[in-house]
């Protein structure tokens, strides 16, 4: 299979825990987006790699997010100190630079903090 | 600012046709739309470039009114595997693409 793949695909953790989940994109693929989708709702952007350079962060991710995709190819997405609200899908997307901007989504990681 | 989808939800019989409407307040450069089944990843379906386009395949199609803002999405003789929850995404020429909330698509037999 060589779509977008994520691990792992959902994680249960305690209020307070840190959690990291990871991202492996399409191999030829150099830009790299991490979205969250709450239930009922669209992927609402988090942030945005072009190779390793984090480009951009949305305002959603406060301080406790933190994103990395040394070497360009696959990233993390880390929470630290989770809560109840950051309970969610955790997608990933990757697309090839100069093809439409066509984004293709792994299977996402479904976080539910207790 | 997120696209404004319509209608929230439609249920269809197999055979029948449906429209989704995908509008943004802001000039698009793109419009992206995606199908999603309950637990499963967002898929492509087609995008849509500023100029003004209509795109299909199979019974799927949709077009794109540049001046107007917005984006319709044709389902024509539905099947039962059209199910799901539509997206329409909408970029305004950089690399972001903001979601609407979705249409809930149920196709019964």
């Amino acid at each position: 299979d060589t779509g977008v793949s994520q691990d792992p695909r959902h994680k249960i953790t305690k209020r307070g825990q840190n959690v990291t989940f990871r991202c492996d994109p399409i191999s030829e693929h150099n830009r790299l987006y991490w979205y969250r989708q709450t239930l009922g709702q669209g992927p609402e952007f988090l942030t945005y790699f072009q190779n390793e350079a984090q480009l951009e962060k949305s305002r959603l991710l406060s301080d406790r997010f933190s994103a990395e995709r040394p070497k360009g190819s696959f990233s993390t997405l880390e929470i630290q100190r989770t809560e109840q609200g950051d309970s969610a899908m955790y997608l990933c997307a990757s697309s090839l630079q100069g093809d439409q901007e066509t984004q293709y989504f792994g299977p996402g990681t479904r976080l539910l903090v207790l | 600012q997120q696209p404004v989808q319509s209608p929230q939800a439609v249920i269809l019989r197999e055979g029948e046709d449906a429209v989704i409407n995908c509008s943004s307040s802001k000039a698009l450069y793109s419009v992206h739309w995606y199908r999603q089944k309950h637990g499963e990843a967002p898929i492509f379906l087609m995008i849509l470039l500023k100029g003004g386009e209509q795109k299909g395949h199979d019974k799927i199609s949709a077009s794109f009114n540049e001046k107007k803002q917005q984006s319709s999405l044709y389902l024509t003789a539905s099947q039962l595997s059209y199910s799901g929850t539509y997206f329409c995404g909408t970029n305004t020429g950089g690399f972001k693409t903001i979601f609407g909330a979705g249409t809930r698509l149920f196709v019964k037999a």
